[in-house]
């Protein structure tokens, strides 16, 4: 499976935009980029996932590099409640409804 | 609110037990999976149902085993616990369209103790 490489750590102030960094130069043509969060005493939940083109939903934006060796989730204006530990997972299409490879993630710290 | 529903809570036992834990997937979601997270090894996949056959292991010790039911459920027993064997345990659950990508929604998670 190709892997995947975040931050440890990141810090942002509330209403701050954050920019959580992936790098997975390894990547296949196949693979979607998924983002997953795990709050605090909570089971990982979807976040976003996207292919090619740069995505956005209610939850966040995901913006692809044109080569596709990494990535960059943006929350827009981070609250309290984005306070979590963020996974960049690669799926491949055709094990699309396969286990979810959860690496260490970024642990986001928001401060008010 | 996921809609994954997981029992028990938490869960406590000692060494040399055995224990079952239950979880109800999303309605109209065919697949089940089974995840461990500990301190040390963060999130492991286990195990896979799709339509009550098991379609996937991952790093699953002999000593757990799991069903998906007819009615979807799914139970993961776990047996001749040992202290390692404390974590959390999350069951997670997706439609498995097998096309183009698939969502899993998390439940709460059961939190076993070891004694």
């Amino acid at each position: 499976d190709a892997k995947t490489t975040q931050p440890n750590s990141m810090e942002s102030n509330e209403e701050e935009p954050v920019h959580l960094p992936c790098n997975h130069s390894t990547i296949s043509g196949t693979d979607y980029i998924h983002w997953y969060r795990q709050l605090p005493s909570q089971g990982p939940e979807y976040v976003i996932h996207g292919l090619t083109s740069n995505v956005n939903n209610r939850m966040a934006s995901l913006a692809i590099a044109e080569d596709r060796k990494s990535s960059t989730l943006i929350l827009h204006r981070a609250t309290l409640r984005d306070a979590a530990v963020y996974y960049c997972i690669l799926r491949d299409v055709g094990d699309s409804w396969g286990k979810l490879q959860f690496g260490a993630g970024t642990q986001v710290v928001v401060t008010p | 609110d996921s809609g994954v529903t997981q029992t028990p809570k938490h869960l406590i036992t000692a060494t040399g037990q055995r224990v079952t834990l239950r979880c109800s997937p999303r309605s109209g979601d065919l697949s089940v999976y089974w995840y461990q997270q500990s301190l040390d090894q963060g999130l492991q996949f286990l195990i896979q149902y799709y339509n009550g056959e098991e379609r996937a292991k991952g790093n699953i010790l002999e000593r757990f085993s799991a069903q998906q039911f007819p009615d979807l459920h799914s139970e993961l027993n776990l047996s001749s616990l040992e202290l390692g064997d404390s974590a959390l345990y999350f069951c997670a659950s997706s439609v498995a369209t097998r096309r183009g990508t698939d969502t899993q929604y998390f439940g709460p998670g059961t939190r076993l103790t070891v004694l």
